[in-house]
This record gives C-alpha cells, sequence and structure tokens, in this order.
C-alpha cells in the first residue's frame, strides 16, 4: 500500500529534551512538509522540502529541525529551544511544489511534554 | 497574498438534513482550493480540490462545492448528513511563496451531526 507513515503515534518528552518525529514516504513524491496542529487552529507550516538535500522554513520553524537526506524521510527533530511543543504534529507529501498538487497526510504524532 | 476564512467553527445539525459549510478565500491569483477531512486523532483526507475547470466539484462521501470568484467563496454542501460525517473541516487555497507553492489552511469546522 503507498502511503505516509508517522510514528511513534504518541510521544512524551520531558522539558528540555530532543525528540525525533518520523515520517517515510512510498509515493516517490518530491516534496515533504511538517505542519503542527493546536486545538480550534488550522495546520501551520513548520518546513518544507522540494527535493533531497534541501528544505525551507515555513511559518513557525523556530525551535524545530529537519533533515532530507532521502527522498522518502523527512524526520522532524523537536528541540529544548521550542518553548511549547505540546502539538499535534502531521507530515504530509505532494508529487511537487506546483499550484494544484494534492497533500497526503500521515496519521499524525501527538507531542506531549511532561 | 493569499488567506482562507472559514465563517464557523461548529456546525451542527441533525442526521438526514443537509450540511453547510462555509469558507472564503482571497487570492492575487486564480487559485486552486480543497476541502479536506480530520477525523479524531487521524491524519488528513481530500474530500475534493477545484483547479480552475468546472466551478461545481463533487467529492468523495456525497460532498461537492462550488466555486464562485464574484463571491470569492468555495462553501462545501451534503444533500444528507449522516453520523459518520462528524469530524472537522478545512478549506484550503494554494499559496504562492517564493517560486513554488504552499497549502493554507482555514482554522477549520468542526462539523456534529446529531441523531
Amino acid at each position: 500500500d503507498g502511503g505516509i507513515t508517522q510514528s511513534p503515534k504518541y510521544l512524551f518528552r520531558k522539558e528540555g529534551q530532543n525528540v525525533t518525529l518520523s515520517c517515510e514516504q512510498n509515493l516517490n513524491h518530491d516534496a515533504m512538509y511538517w505542519y503542527r496542529q493546536d486545538p480550534g487552529q488550522g495546520l501551520r507550516l513548520i518546513y518544507y522540502s522540494q527535493i533531497v538535500n534541501d528544505f525551507q522554513k515555513g511559518d513557525i520553524a523556530e525551535g524545530y529541525s529537519v533533515s532530507r537526506e532521502k527522498k522518502e524521510s523527512f524526520p522532524l527533530t523537536v528541540t529544548s529551544a521550542q518553548k511549547n511543543p505540546t502539538a499535534f504534529y502531521l507530515c504530509a507529501s505532494s508529487i511537487d511544489l506546483v499550484q494544484g498538487a494534492r497533500a497526503f497526510f500521515g496519521q499524525g504524532t501527538r507531542l506531549t511534554v511532561v | 497574498a493569499q488567506s482562507v476564512t472559514q465563517l464557523d467553527s461548529h456546525v451542527s445539525v441533525s442526521e438526514g438534513t443537509p450540511v453547510l459549510l462555509r469558507c472564503n478565500y482571497s487570492s492575487s491569483y486564480s487559485p486552486s482550493l480543497f476541502w479536506y477531512v480530520q477525523h479524531p486523532n487521524k491524519g488528513l483526507q481530500l474530500l475534493l480540490k477545484y483547479t480552475s475547470a468546472a466551478t461545481l466539484v463533487k467529492g468523495i462521501n456525497g460532498f461537492e462545492a462550488e466555486f464562485k470568484k464574484s463571491e470569492t467563496s468555495f462553501h462545501l454542501t451534503k444533500p444528507s448528513a449522516h453520523m459518520s460525517d462528524a469530524a472537522e473541516y478545512f478549506c484550503v487555497v494554494s499559496g504562492r511563496m517564493d517560486s513554488s507553492y504552499k497549502l493554507i489552511f482555514g482554522s477549520g469546522t468542526r462539523l456534529l451531526v446529531r441523531p
């Protein structure tokens, strides 16, 4: 089955720790994205990548980092610099970054700071 | 700049009655518009998309949306609500960012379906 896999589904982090969220896709898509979702808000773009070894900051990149060493993988690290990391994180991919390209979403990772 | 406004944060309907979820957009370009649905603690699923073809777009699960340029609207409708339609719905516009495009999400409308 083609799709996007995010892991883990639930993640708990102690304050001051870095954590990495995994996102893998087997759709052969060039573009990948990370979004953050908070209650009552739409999705906000953290980082996006148009192609392997290239990525760009989105609207709320502070406190986050990414890498794109393989086409299939786009992991997101939530660093200790992110002051309010508790949220639902969604990874997505699309064929490319042209207008009209639909995005396919993973099932999300819920991160909670304890 | 592109933006999208969902006019209702919550909509409540009875099962079997029509659904209307409202969305207005702002775009400097001829936009691409989408509706996505999200069930609790799940990812988003595409319901339908508009990309300058027919102004009435039919999607999955009986949903449809009409693109009205004069009103800058892209409202989502369904003739008869089902209990399984209870979810959060996002209106999305494809907006220009540098040399490429990004998806700009509305704040969402939570649809409640009463038995």
